[in-house]
């Protein structure tokens, strides 16, 4: 198993600015996963962070408006660019563990006013 | 277009009936099935998962039934408790693919009354 611990857990931002999400991890994992969770709707991958390289972008979502740092193998960041009240979400990092079961954090409540 | 479909937003049930949770997917590369439970405020918990080389799998009070012709399965909770209320997450992915991101469903507002 893994424990995800992750910050802050919500906050309430203006629009136009930026908030930086942090996950950390008490085990080392290859791959790291950003979800964002709207209103009534289910969990949508953002992107998949590998320690080393770029994140990898799911269609829909760019770099430039969530750009995602892993310098290392138990933590990442998520950053949510030029915010709009649009991005008012659940934010949640993941790690795959084996392959399959997926471990979250406990989230990121995210209003933008 | 949505490859896992939860199509009931919420389910009461009384305690010490049965719950009956439903997901229908329709990507047939889908080998693992998971579901999740998720409390206000907290991140999605494990709960139980099946592979597609089975049609059950059963873990204390609850159990998971898959029908792979029918693209459908389904959480079954016996006997329902209070402390289960809580939202549920079906999820699929093919298995043992490290790095392979999980897709979900809505997922069902579940409220067992006492």
């Amino acid at each position: 198993s893994a424990v995800i611990s992750q910050k802050p857990s919500r906050d309430i931002c203006q629009r136009g600015t930026s908030l930086t999400i942090q996950c950390q991890v008490d085990s080392q994992v290859t791959m790291m996963f950003w979800y964002r969770q709207q209103p009534g709707q289910s969990l949508t991958l953002i992107a998949t962070a590998n320690q080393g390289s770029e994140a990898t972008y799911e269609s829909g979502f760019v770099i430039d408006k969530f750009p995602i740092s892993r310098p290392n193998l138990t933590f990442s960041t998520l950053t949510v660019s030029n915010m709009s009240p649009e991005d008012s979400s659940i934010y949640l990092c993941s790690v795959d563990v084996g392959g399959t079961e997926a471990f979250f954090g406990q989230g990121t409540r995210l209003t933008v006013v | 277009d949505q490859q896992v479909k939860q199509n009931s937003p919420s389910l009461s049930v009384q305690e010490g009936r049965i719950s009956i949770l439903n997901c229908d997917y329709t990507n047939s590369m889908f080998d693992y099935f998971l579901w999740y439970k998720k409390y206000p405020a907290e991140g999605p918990t494990f709960l139980i998962s099946i592979s597609s080389i089975k049609d059950k799998n059963e873990d204390g009070r609850f159990t998971v039934f898959l029908n792979k012709s029918a693209k459908h399965l389904s959480l079954h909770i016996v006997p329902s408790q209070p402390g289960d209320s809580a939202v549920y997450f079906c999820a699929a992915t093919k298995a043992n693919q490290a790095g392979t991101a999980l897709i979900f469903g809505k997922g069902t507002t579940l409220s067992v009354s006492s």
